[in-house]
Parts: C-alpha cells; sequence; structure tokens
C-alpha cells in the first residue's frame, strides 16, 4: 500500500547549523509533495510543496530536492534558528488537481539549541 | 479570510456512543480533507470531499463516515466510539488545486 518513511524521528542541532529530513514515498503515481511544520499544540502549517515537474524548490533558508527516481525528497533548513524548533511532517500525494490524499510520514522532532 | 474552524474543539464521549465533528472551510473552498492524529499512528487520511462527493477514502472502518454540504461545510461522524478513536481530528480546506490549510483540530477522547 500507499507509505511515507521519514528519517530521522528526532533531529538536534546547534543554532546556524544546517537541519536535513529525508523521505521515501512508495506511490510511484505521487506527484505532490508538501512539508508541514507543527508546533506544540497547534495545527500543522505548509512550510512548502514541491510537484514532481520540479527537481528542486527554494524559499528563503528552506529548501527540498525531489529525485522521482529514487522516490526520496528531502527538506532541508539552513541557518536554523530557535524557533525552527518542531515537529515536520513529509507528504506525497497524487495531484491535488484530481484528489487530496496525503500520505503522512511519521514526522520529526527538530531541536535547534540556543 | 477567515480560517478553517471546527467544532467542538474538545468533546469526551464514551464507548459505545457517537459523534459528528463539523468542520467549515476558508471562503471559497471546495475540497475538505479530514485526518486523524494520534501519537501513535501519525497523521492518517480519513476522507476527503469536494463539491459534496467522496473523492478519496483511508483505510478506515466504515464506523467512520463523512459528508459536505452544498455550502462546502463539512461533518464526519463516529459510530459506537472504541479507546482506540482518541485522538485530534483535522480538516484541511483547498481549493481543489493548491495547499491544504488545516484546521485547530478537534480533541475526541473516549473513555
Amino acid at each position: 500500500g500507499e507509505n511515507v518513511e521519514q528519517h530521522p524521528s528526532t533531529l538536534s542541532v546547534q543554532e546556524g547549523d544546517s537541519a536535513v529530513i529525508k523521505c521515501t514515498y512508495s506511490d510511484s503515481a505521487s506527484n505532490y509533495f508538501p512539508w508541514y511544520k507543527q508546533e506544540l499544540g497547534k495545527r500543522p502549517q505548509l512550510i512548502i510543496d514541491i510537484r514532481s515537474n520540479v527537481g528542486e524548490k527554494k524559499d528563503q533558508r528552506i529548501a527540498v530536492t525531489l529525485n522521482k527516481t529514487a522516490k526520496h525528497f528531502s527538506l532541508h533548513i539552513t541557518e536554523t534558528q530557535p524557533e525552527d524548533s518542531a515537529v515536520y511532517f513529509c507528504a506525497a500525494s497524487l495531484s491535488p488537481d484530481s484528489s487530496y490524499k496525503l500520505i503522512f510520514g511519521s514526522g520529526t522532532r527538530l531541536l535547534v539549541r540556543p | 479570510k477567515a480560517g478553517v474552524t471546527q467544532t467542538p474543539r474538545y468533546l469526551i464521549k464514551t464507548r459505545g456512543q457517537q459523534v459528528t465533528l463539523s468542520c467549515s472551510p476558508i471562503s471559497g473552498h471546495r475540497s475538505v480533507s479530514w485526518y486523524q492524529q494520534t501519537p501513535g499512528q501519525g497523521l492518517q487520511f480519513l476522507f476527503e470531499y469536494f463539491s459534496e462527493t467522496q473523492r478519496n477514502k483511508g483505510n478506515f472502518p466504515g464506523r467512520f463516515s463523512g459528508r459536505q454540504f452544498s455550502n462546502s461545510r463539512s461533518e464526519m461522524n463516529v459510530s459506537t466510539l472504541e479507546l482506540g478513536d482518541s485522538a485530534l481530528y483535522l480538516c484541511a480546506s483547498s481549493t481543489g488545486q493548491n495547499e491544504q490549510f488545516f484546521g485547530p483540530g478537534t480533541r475526541l477522547t473516549v473513555l
């Protein structure tokens, strides 16, 4: 069945360092890959997304890369700040144009140490 | 625009009861999806509705059902509640072509 694996489950970095979270998906038909940030007690919020016709996308300190052949995608956060501390979820879906069925990874708890 | 709203925010039920949760999407959004979030299973897709039609369904038993009204508001129903149904239930709305926006969730506790 559809599955998204996410690693690592926890990640601790020093403020200013980079953080990388990796995901692997199983359904080769997936072509939409969002990343969500969830702070404690709050709703998930989209931080960046990428579609399969693009290999990389960047938004300030955040970037996502996609390797469709290997069915891998990764989140890169540079110059981390304490406010980046949260749980990050990757997800995979068919195109939202046809149906929204996000399959989520298990989450990565990121701690940025001041 | 107002964000996605969910009611109630907290709910306590006992085993065997049924519950109905409500979600009001962002104005103009026609897609509403529902997710269950638990510490053990993470975020799991329940179903998605678009213009009153269920477009997709996750792997949950038939006790979980939903519907969408003509104004795009959506409800989900869980019958014969089990202890394992205790979770945060999140709905998310979208135009159907772009990102989903999540609501604050309904925290359901089954005793």
